[in-house]
């Protein structure tokens, strides 16, 4: 029943590594994205995927690499992981573009630690 | 893009008080105003939202209020209980995103 779900919810690893999140929802959204929390809880867009199209990119690393293979699917693959990389992400989904659309639904986050 | 300023960075209130935290917007077109909880280790979820042709939207212990002539909304909870303690998010509208930001770390001690 999960509306929104990522995994894996930690994940440790060394610096260097490469590493993927997966995301899924079953909520029908044309929306969904990716953020990322520091540990001041400064929670950041990163990505947004409208139908399987990019529509926004912030200013993330080239090492961070999104793919939506279709609409209810958002993974997140990172190359050369370094010690900044250290977060926790979340995945969203929203009904469509339109922010006023009836509220982002958040996945349960995944706890990424480079060591 | 729109920018929101967000009052204050942390709020400690005992048990039982009210808080109110202030989001203060630049954009006058700007016509929705949410507001997102997000209690320890747990995900973000919105809580109450409120659009510009209303003034003020209650949910039991939770309100919001706008006030588009000055430009801010606020957040209000009444009789603050320990589940309130959370960081509280008023995302501003960027390329019609939610873009988050700091939040307001909320504690409400017993």
């Amino acid at each position: 029943d999960t509306a929104v779900s990522q995994t894996p919810k930690y994940l440790v690893t060394q610096m260097g590594n490469d590493k993927s999140i997966k995301c899924e929802q079953n909520l029908g959204h044309d929306t969904m994205y990716w953020y990322k929390q520091d540990s001041k809880k400064f929670l950041k867009i990163m990505f947004s995927y409208n139908n399987k199209e990019l529509i926004i990119n912030e200013t993330v690393p080239n090492r961070f690499s999104p793919k939506s293979p279709d609409k209810a699917h958002l993974n997140l693959h990172i190359n050369s992981l370094e010690l900044g990389d250290s977060a926790v992400y979340f995945c969203a989904s929203s009904q469509d573009r339109r922010a006023t659309s009836y509220g982002y639904t958040f996945g349960s986050g995944t706890r990424l630690t480079v060591v | 893009g729109e920018n929101v300023e967000q009052h204050p960075s942390t709020l400690s209130v005992q048990e039982g008080d009210s808080a109110v935290i202030k989001c203060t917007y630049s954009d006058s077109a700007s016509n929705y105003f949410p507001w997102y909880k997000q209690e320890l280790g747990k995900r973000p979820q919105l809580i109450i939202d409120i659009r510009s042709n209303v003034g003020e939207k209650k949910d039991q212990r939770i309100a919001v209020t706008l006030n588009k002539t000055a430009k801010h909304f606020s957040l209000h909870i009444t009789e603050t209980q320990p589940e309130d303690s959370a960081v509280y998010f008023c995302p501003p509208v960027r390329y019609s995103t939610l873009t988050f930001g700091k939040g307001t770390m909320l504690l409400v001690s017993p």
